[in-house]
Order: structure tokens, then C-alpha cells, then sequence
């Protein structure tokens, strides 16, 4: 069965630090992953979306992911956060009819100054 | 591209009640999807619908929850009658199926409490 496993529900970092969020997923086929980030009353943002090709993918707000076939993963990751990366953040894997997504239940991102 | 809209943006009801929550999807995207999401339980997905067919409700929590999609343009999901564990922010999304690109495009939500 599919599914998507973000093993940290919430991660403290100080501005300005490296930050590295987990996902690992599990998907029979080769999958389409993406990550959304979801402010606080707000919907959820596409970040970056991989499906083929190089599999290190750059996003908006200067997010990367890399996907890690060996080891079912496609973590996000920023060099230098900021204040405003403070929202939670989702792991999503799509399966390749188009038609649904699988979540996994977010990891929430604490900025300190 | 106004994006996905959805209405109302909050409701407060009172048990018993019944809700209706509207979306309007991104024009030319022909799956629509509906989720609820809690502290205890996430982001579910309810229902889907593609082509205003709806393909999977098996999510739908129960009979009390119902969903349309009359047109390409416009889906309601209703709660009848309402409770207070149905007090969650709803999500409507919708995606082009037949591209390769599925990323699906959400709205801000309707914030519903039910008490």
C-alpha cells in the first residue's frame, strides 16, 4: 500500500541554521513526490514536485529535495532559514494515474530567533 | 487564475445543523478532491471526483457527508446533520488528470466549528 512517513512532527531551528526535513515513502511504482508548505490559516504550497530526471529538484523559497530511490526518501532541505519558513510542512506521494495523493501528517517548523 | 475558491472561508453552526461547503476549481482542470484536516488525524482525503464523476468516496467519514460536482466548475460537500467531531478545516484541490504533471492546486479552506 502506499503511503508517506514524515518521521518528525515538529523541528526547532534557529534562523539562519541548515534545516533538513524527512520523508520517506512507500510506492510500488516509480512515484511523483512533492512537497507543500502550509502557513498558519492557510492552504498548502507547492514547494517542488520531482517526477523524472535529476533527482536533486530546486523549489520556491530557496527549498531543494533530493530523491533517494534506494532509500525510499525525499527530503527537503534549505541552507539557511528563515523566520518565515516557521509553517508546517508536507510530504506527498502521487500516483501515477493522476488521481490521488497520499500525505504523510506533516512536520511542524519553529523558527528561533 | 483565480485558483481554487472555496466558500465559505469559516462557518460556525450548531449541532445538528446543515452544512454546505462550495469550491470552485481552477478552469480546465477536470479532478476534484476534497480534504479534511484535524490535529488527531491530519490531512484525509474524503472524495475525488474526476470528470464530475466521483471515483473513490471511500474516505467520506460517514453517511451524514455527502458531495456533487453537477458541472465542471463547481462542487459542494454537505454534512447532514452537523456534529462537533466535523469541526476541522475542509480543503478543496483539483488537478489536470491526463497531464503527467499531477500536482494538485488547493484552496484557502472553509474553517468549520461545529458546537
Amino acid at each position: 500500500a502506499q503511503s508517506v512517513t514524515q518521521p518528525d512532527i515538529h523541528i526547532t531551528v534557529s534562523e539562519g541554521a541548515s534545516l533538513e526535513l524527512r520523508c520517506n515513502y512507500s510506492y510500488g511504482a516509480t512515484p511523483y513526490l512533492f512537497w507543500y508548505v502550509q502557513s498558519p490559516g492557510q492552504g498548502l504550497q507547492l514547494l517542488l514536485k520531482y517526477f523524472s530526471g535529476d533527482t536533486l529538484v530546486q523549489g520556491i523559497k530557496g527549498f531543494e529535495a533530493e530523491f533517494k530511490r534506494s532509500q525510499s526518501s525525499f527530503n527537503l532541505r534549505k541552507p539557511s532559514v528563515h523566520w518565515s519558513d516557521a509553517a508546517e510542512y508536507f510530504c506527498a506521494v502521487g500516483a501515477q494515474d493522476g488521481n490521488q495523493f497520499y500525505f504523510g501528517t506533516g512536520t511542524s517548523l519553529t523558527v528561533i530567533p | 487564475d483565480a485558483g481554487v475558491i472555496q466558500s465559505p472561508r469559516h462557518e460556525v453552526t450548531e449541532m445538528g445543523q446543515e452544512v454546505t461547503l462550495r469550491c470552485k476549481p481552477i478552469s480546465g482542470h477536470n479532478s476534484l478532491f476534497w480534504y479534511r484536516q484535524t490535529m488527531m488525524r491530519g490531512l484525509e482525503l474524503l472524495i475525488y471526483f474526476n470528470n464530475n464523476v466521483p471515483i473513490d468516496d471511500s474516505g467520506m467519514p460517514e453517511d451524514r457527508f455527502s458531495a456533487k460536482m453537477p458541472n465542471a466548475s463547481f462542487s459542494t460537500l454537505k454534512i447532514q446533520p452537523s456534529e462537533p467531531r466535523d469541526s476541522a478545516v475542509y480543503f478543496c484541490a483539483s488537478n489536470h488528470r491526463t497531464g503527467i504533471y499531477n500536482e494538485q492546486f488547493f484552496g484557502p479552506g472553509t474553517r468549520l466549528t461545529v458546537l
